[in-house]
């Protein structure tokens, strides 16, 4: 398998404008996570997936943050509009979660710059 | 909600030496514990995973061990050298199954 996929890998927009990052998590996964990880914060869990329902959305910073994942190869995670505040390394990460837990796969991050 | 913090920040050692990176977790009822590495513009890549039920893992010179009771678990490496130079992140998890992460460790192994 390839891993976890993340478009872009690198994003510079300008303040007010609609960004969206796209995530493809690994084959066979029932987990999915948005992670965003800053100097200043360390990495904050945005919003967590499993089978494709959203299960935890508690750390979506406000409303201009959405996620969505229309089936189990896809999902997508948009800012409108953006903020200089919102850059950061954004991290999409898969798992096959069940009661023991099990290994989290990272992508290797979208990159935001909002000037 | 579970809470996870890492110390030390920083560590830089000369290589060959052993070292322990320290992680200590709030809710005592922990699914898992797992130990991640970043190295600079990439991902987190999983190193070891210990399930409650479990003490300790071992992947070649890393060992990671799980005290459930104390709310503690270390990653120890052993003949530390430059390549193992990046930031050492825990996660736990708890009834959620969600992994918390600690703000990790940055290491540095100079020659």
């Amino acid at each position: 398998d390839a891993g976890v996929i993340q478009s872009p890998r690198h994003e510079v927009t300008e303040m007010g404008q609609e960004v969206t990052l796209r995530c493809k998590p690994i084959s066979g996964h029932n987990s999915l996570f948005w992670y965003r990880q800053t100097m200043m914060r360390g990495l904050e869990l945005l919003i967590y997936f499993n089978n494709n329902v959203p299960i935890d959305d508690s750390g979506m910073p406000e409303d201009r943050f959405s996620a969505k994942m229309p089936n189990a190869s896809f999902s997508t995670l948009k800012i409108q509009p953006s903020e200089p505040r919102d850059s950061a390394v954004y991290f999409c990460a898969s798992s096959q979660m069940d009661r023991s837990g099990n290994t989290i796969y990272f992508g290797e991050g979208s990159w935001l710059t909002v000037v | 909600k579970q809470e996870v913090t890492q110390i030390p920040a920083a560590l830089s050692v000369p290589e060959g030496e052993n070292l322990v990176l320290n992680c200590s977790f709030t809710d005592s009822a922990i699914y898992n514990l797992q130990w991640f590495r970043q190295d600079p513009g990439k991902g987190l890549t999983s190193l070891l995973l210990i399930q409650s039920s479990q003490r300790e893992q071992t992947s070649g010179r890393l060992n990671a061990s799980l005290d459930k009771s104390s709310g503690r678990s270390t990653l120890y490496i052993a003949a530390s050298q430059p390549g193992d130079s990046a930031t050492y992140l825990c996660a736990g998890s708890g009834g959620s199954y969600i992994p918390t992460f600690g703000r990790g460790t940055s290491l540095i192994v100079h020659p």
